[in-house]
């Protein structure tokens, strides 16, 4: 199975932009790669998500390795509501790419924003 | 609306007593997950079912059990087994990879 992985831990200031890495050395080719985030005792809330071309949407961009191996989650300007624990997730298929598998979580990167 | 519902969100029980979560989706979603969150800690999965009839174990299987009747409904039971099931329980449900997931609010379990 594909492997995520992430930083425990990273911290911005308000205002700043924001690389959250996430390695997924392992990732196949129908492996769909998802952006997560969490608040305490609350259910995950969409980010982003792509295949292999860079994705944009209103709260964050989605950078994509050439080699798929790896991906960057940009925030572009952080606020404090943007504290939370980020999450990786990969969406995985089955052999032949046409139905759904394991949805394979990271650890989750906490993120901290300072006023 | 559209959504996944997860009830209760706080659920007690007395130590070796068996429990049932529930977890419904009105999203005509044919995958379903269930998740165990620990403090700290990421999201590990415990079972997954990709269609009405079926399902397959995830990572940490032992101790729970699941069903799934119907395509709406995917329900996990925390057995007497489970040795350590105080934890949030999270559940959800996707129509395809290419898809984001949706995820339930959670239920908090805690045996006492």
């Amino acid at each position: 199975d594909a492997k995520t992985t992430q930083p425990n831990s990273m911290e911005s200031n308000e205002e700043e932009p924001v690389h959250l890495p996430c390695n997924h050395s392992t990732i196949s080719g129908t492996d769909y790669i998802h952006w997560y985030r969490q608040l305490p005792s609350q259910g995950p809330e969409y980010v982003i998500h792509g295949l292999t071309s860079n994705v944009n949407n209103r709260m964050a961009s989605l950078a994509i390795a050439e080699d798929r191996k790896s991906s960057t989650l940009i925030l572009h300007r952080a606020t404090l509501r943007d504290a939370a624990v980020y999450y990786c997730i990969l969406s995985s298929t089955n052999a032949g790419g046409t139905s759904y598998g394991k949805l394979t979580f990271g650890q989750g990167t906490i993120l901290t924003v300072h006023p | 609306d559209g959504g996944i519902t997860q009830s209760p969100k706080y659920l007690f029980r007395k130590e070796g007593q068996n429990v049932t979560l529930s977890c419904e989706q009105n999203l005509n979603h044919d995958a379903m997950y269930w998740y165990r969150q620990d403090p700290g800690q990421g999201l590990r999965l415990i079972y997954y079912s990709q269609i009405v009839n079926d399902f397959q174990k995830g990572d940490i299987a032992e101790g729970y059990s699941v069903s799934r009747e119907k395509k709406e409904s995917f329900p996990l039971t925390v057995t007497s087994a489970q040795k350590n099931p105080t934890a949030f329980y999270l559940c959800a449900s996707t129509l395809s990879p290419a898809l984001e997931p949706f995820f339930g609010q959670g239920t908090r379990l805690t045996v006492v």
